[in-house]
């Protein structure tokens, strides 16, 4: 099946810094989806991205699906963005369901 | 906006008891899905429904049932709990089979004794 990675797995950040967060897949996908866990386990969804570039407040992605990728840009973090950060692609053949990466970690330091 | 709602965020059963999950959706969703999520093995789904009265086994189905009577709400029960059924089990719904986008409930932290 699809693989999807993730990098780095864990990140630890000071307050007011930026940072990116890589995800990796190893099939063309016609979909991509960013969520945030946060510390009591929800997933809120950031971004549902099949390609190019969306902007949401502080945080952005980018897809390039031809060269399967996807960037998540986090800039002047808050202690608030601390939790985990997940890319999944969807399996179109599965009615899509989706497969997730391992996730990074991020902790934001006051 | 999209609300799934899940019936508990904390249980705490007993090894052979009957559990119950209940999920709900509010957007005339197709697609729900039965995930669950532990530490070092990421999420893992378990079962899926296109449609109602419809079901599909995911990746690790054992263990577990689920009922779709109508189009809102997708169950999932565990006939006989173990204690390896401690977990957190999340809920999503996506709107049809060519959108993808899935939206989570809030999760059931279940442990099981």
């Amino acid at each position: 099946g699809i693989q999807v990675e993730q990098s780095p797995p864990d990140l630890i950040l000071q307050e007011g810094a930026n940072s990116t967060l890589r995800c990796n897949f190893s099939d063309s996908v016609n979909n991509l989806q960013w969520f945030h866990q946060n510390p009591w386990g929800q997933l809120i969804n950031l971004f549902y991205i099949p390609s190019g570039t969306k902007q949401n407040g502080r945080l952005s992605a980018t897809t390039v699906a031809t060269e399967r990728y996807s960037l998540l840009y986090i800039s002047s973090s808050q202690t608030t963005d601390s939790g985990v950060y997940f890319c999944a692609v969807p399996i179109k053949a599965a009615g899509n369901k989706l497969t997730f990466g391992g996730g990074t970690r991020v902790l934001v330091k006051p | 906006d999209v609300k799934v709602t899940q019936s508990s965020r904390y249980l705490v059963k007993r090894t052979g008891e009957k559990v119950f999950l209940e999920c709900v959706q509010d957007m005339d969703h197709e697609n729900m899905f039965w995930y669950r999520q532990d530490p070092g093995l990421g999420l893992r789904l378990i079962y899926f429904s296109y449609d109602v009265k419809m079901k599909e086994k995911g990746d690790i189905p054992e263990g577990y049932s689920v009922s779709r009577e109508k189009k809102e709400r997708f169950s999932l029960i565990l006939e006989s709990a173990s204690t390896n059924q401690t977990s957190m089990y999340l809920c999503a719904s996506s709107r049809d089979r060519g959108t993808g986008e899935l939206f989570f409930g809030e999760g059931s932290r279940l442990t099981v004794l």
